[in-house]
């Protein structure tokens, strides 16, 4: 079965510092997306980073990068320098090949302390 | 600016008073979502559409209808709304790389 796990309900980081939030994936397909939303406390749905499963190497958006290691099934989200504009709740989703369907984990609630 | 617009951002109902979530997107994306948000389960798909007229059942369809009768629209009717549906909703259109959601709605059923 499909799945996305993100087994860190709640993390803290000092401002300035980096942080990796975990992602693992489940699916037998070969071909996949995997994405990061960041929501904040307004509630809004902000996306981050996508990497594709076919892809080699990682993906990176200013300071956000992905670290894809497929043979683990892992897809951790790695920020740089954190603000403390990026406290936030992060989703990591899954979306399939041949559906437009989104899997998404239960989040991790990242904190950033100055 | 591409955008998806969702109304109202807030609401509070009584149990099974029938009410509307609208929802516009101007990408003329053919691909629509309706998600629910609630704490310790991340968002799951109630319906989904892959163009007008067409749609189908996600995770969680129960007491939730749709239409898409227009590319840009895709409503959400909870014909008779039941505490169990207070939660954070999302309509989402899906561009190549992922979706664009919409600001969200808060909804109360007491």
């Amino acid at each position: 079965a499909q799945k996305i796990t993100q087994t860190q309900p709640g993390m803290f980081v000092q401002e300035k510092e980096a942080v990796t939030l975990d992602c693992t994936y489940d699916t037998s397909d070969q071909s996949y997306g995997l994405f990061w939303y960041k929501q904040p406390s307004s509630g809004e749905m902000i996306f981050l980073i996508y990497q594709g499963s076919y892809d080699e190497q990682n993906a990176t958006e200013g300071r956000y990068s992905l670290n894809f290691q497929k043979a683990r099934k892992s897809a951790n989200l790695v920020i740089s320098a954190s603000q403390l504009g990026d406290s936030a709740m992060y989703f990591c989703a899954m979306s399939l090949s041949g559906t437009y369907k989104y899997i998404f984990g239960t989040g991790t609630r990242l904190k950033v302390l100055a | 600016e591409a955008q998806v617009t969702q109304n109202p951002r807030y609401l509070i109902t009584v149990t099974g008073k029938k009410l509307t979530v609208t929802c516009s997107q101007n990408m003329n994306h053919e691909y629509m979502s309706w998600y629910r948000q609630d704490p310790g389960l991340g968002l799951r798909q109630i319906y989904y559409s892959m163009n007008v007229e067409v749609t189908d059942k996600g995770d969680v369809p129960e007491g939730y209808k749709v239409s898409r009768k227009e590319k840009r629209n895709f409503p959400l009717i909870l014909e008779s709304p039941s505490p169990n549906q207070t939660s954070l909703y999302f309509c989402a259109s899906r561009g190549a790389y992922g979706y664009t959601f919409g600001s969200g709605t808060r909804l109360t059923v007491v």
